[in-house]
């Protein structure tokens, strides 16, 4: 069945710092895979997406690529800000399934 | 554009109460609705999800039901609270492929 895995947390980081919180996926076809962002207190916000083979999604500076061959959508930013701790989690569709497949989530905390 | 509310935002109750959770969608038609609960602040599990008025799948049984009166109303109900009841219950809605989430209501059973 579809699955979504994603690097257990916590990860914590120093302001400035790089992050990559790293997304593996099984599924049949090609899904449409999800970044979401949840702060604290807070429902899910979408932060990214990507639709097909080596699409990039992006937004706030975080970025993910979609990649076939190693089945992977890893979130990635250059510059982490205090304003960016919060649990971030990865998804799938997966054809007419009206269901999004859940990642865990990894907890991201910055400290200045 | 569209807009998710649910309500309340917090909730405590004592066990063997019933319960009642709203969810609203504003501005698109005919969506998909979802119920999550999230336990200990990480991981999403799908309750329940409606593509239209009076159809509910249920995903895990237990002593939550859902509704869905209106096209853009979702309702999470219970007639007895357990302690396990206890957690962050958010709706979401899609269209297409990604679902939006409201803001969430922290329930708390004593």
């Amino acid at each position: 069945g579809n699955s979504v895995t994603q690097m257990e947390g916590p990860v914590t980081l120093s302001e400035e710092a790089f992050l990559t919180i790293n997304c593996t996926y099984t599924a049949t076809g090609y899904p449409s895979l999800f970044w979401y962002v949840q702060y604290p207190g807070e429902g899910l916000q979408l932060l990214l997406k990507a639709t097909k083979a080596d699409d990039k999604g992006s937004n706030k500076g975080f970025e993910a690529t979609y990649r076939k061959e190693t089945t992977s959508f890893h979130l990635e930013k250059g510059s982490v800000q205090v304003s960016d701790s919060a649990v971030y989690f990865c998804a799938l569709k997966s054809g007419n399934n009206r269901k999004l497949i859940w990642g865990l989530g990894t907890s991201l905390a910055v400290n200045p | 554009s569209q807009t998710i509310h649910q309500w309340p935002a917090t909730l405590v109750q004592p066990v063997g109460s019933p319960l009642s959770l709203e969810c609203t969608v504003e501005g698109t038609s005919n969506p998909n609705l979802y119920w999550y609960r999230q336990a200990a602040g990480r991981g999403l599990q799908l309750l329940f999800y409606s593509v239209g008025i009076g159809q509910i799948s249920s995903e895990v049984p237990q002593n939550l039901s859902a509704s869905r009166p209106q096209d853009r109303q979702f309702i999470l109900s219970s007639k007895k609270l357990l302690l396990s009841d206890s957690g962050f219950y958010l709706c979401a809605w899609s269209r297409q492929a990604e679902q939006y989430f409201g803001p969430g209501t922290r329930l708390t059973v004593t």
